[in-house]
């Protein structure tokens, strides 16, 4: 058990739609990333926040936005979905930037 | 572009064999390596981290880092069926806060 967890574990949205994927983290993790892991892909990073604040951000649009709130949970969220959209979102934790993350289950997104 | 590398495999062994998992990184100021395990729709599962030059063994895996040559393996040790899975290659880049690039993968199958 790696401490972190993911809702929901599978969603179904259409296109144009919204969508808010949830993260709760281990206590003390301050450190919380978002990847998108496409089919056959390896995890993409979409960005990290630190302790309430995004302080990086991989090659992701604006419509991709996040907040990490101070008990340890954070949150994704996703507008004007796209059917390249679909994949499966994951979670990563770790106590400070120096140790290893560790990844929840993940939330599995399909758009139609 | 900060690129990892990896065969995609599959790479075949017979069971209490060992298995070789190769890796290359483009940045030269990466700090940081890991190798996770995913097996088939689930999330990545850490299993090795290994910051200096050289070999780190825990249990049945050994990991291999060489800075000068931007190259880093994973070697297990007997291994078996329940190994099958594909092995990420992640690298932390040098960009001031915690990101993760990992290459795409490589299968591993080991039968009994």
């Amino acid at each position: 058990e790696t401490g972190v967890t993911q809702s929901p574990t599978h969603l179904i949205k259409t296109r144009g739609q919204q969508v808010t994927l949830r993260c709760s983290s281990q206590s003390g993790h301050n450190t919380v990333s978002w990847y998108q892991q496409a089919l056959g892909q390896g995890p993409q990073f979409i960005f990290q926040y630190y302790r309430e604040e995004e302080n990086g951000r991989g090659n992701f649009p604006p419509r991709f936005s996040g907040l990490q709130f101070p008990n340890y949970s954070s949150e994704l969220n996703v507008n004007a979905l796209e059917l390249d959209d679909s994949a499966l979102y994951l979670c990563a934790s770790s106590p400070d930037q120096n140790q290893p993350q560790h990844f929840g289950d993940g939330t599995r997104l399909s758009i139609l | 572009q900060k690129e990892v590398e990896q065969n995609s495999g599959p790479l075949s062994v017979p069971e209490g064999a060992i298995a070789s998992l190769n890796c290359t990184y483009s940045d030269r100021g990466s700090q940081s390596f890991f190798w996770y395990r995913q097996y088939s729709g689930k999330s990545p599962e850490l299993i090795m981290s290994i910051y200096s030059n050289g070999d780190k063994e825990d249990g049945r895996f050994t990991a291999q880092l060489n800075k000068a040559s931007q190259y880093v393996s994973l070697l297990i040790r007997d291994s078996q069926p329940s190994d099958s899975a594909t092995y990420l290659c992640a690298v932390n880049v040098d960009t001031g806060f915690q990101k993760l690039v990992f290459g795409t993968g490589t299968r591993l199958l080991v039968s009994p």
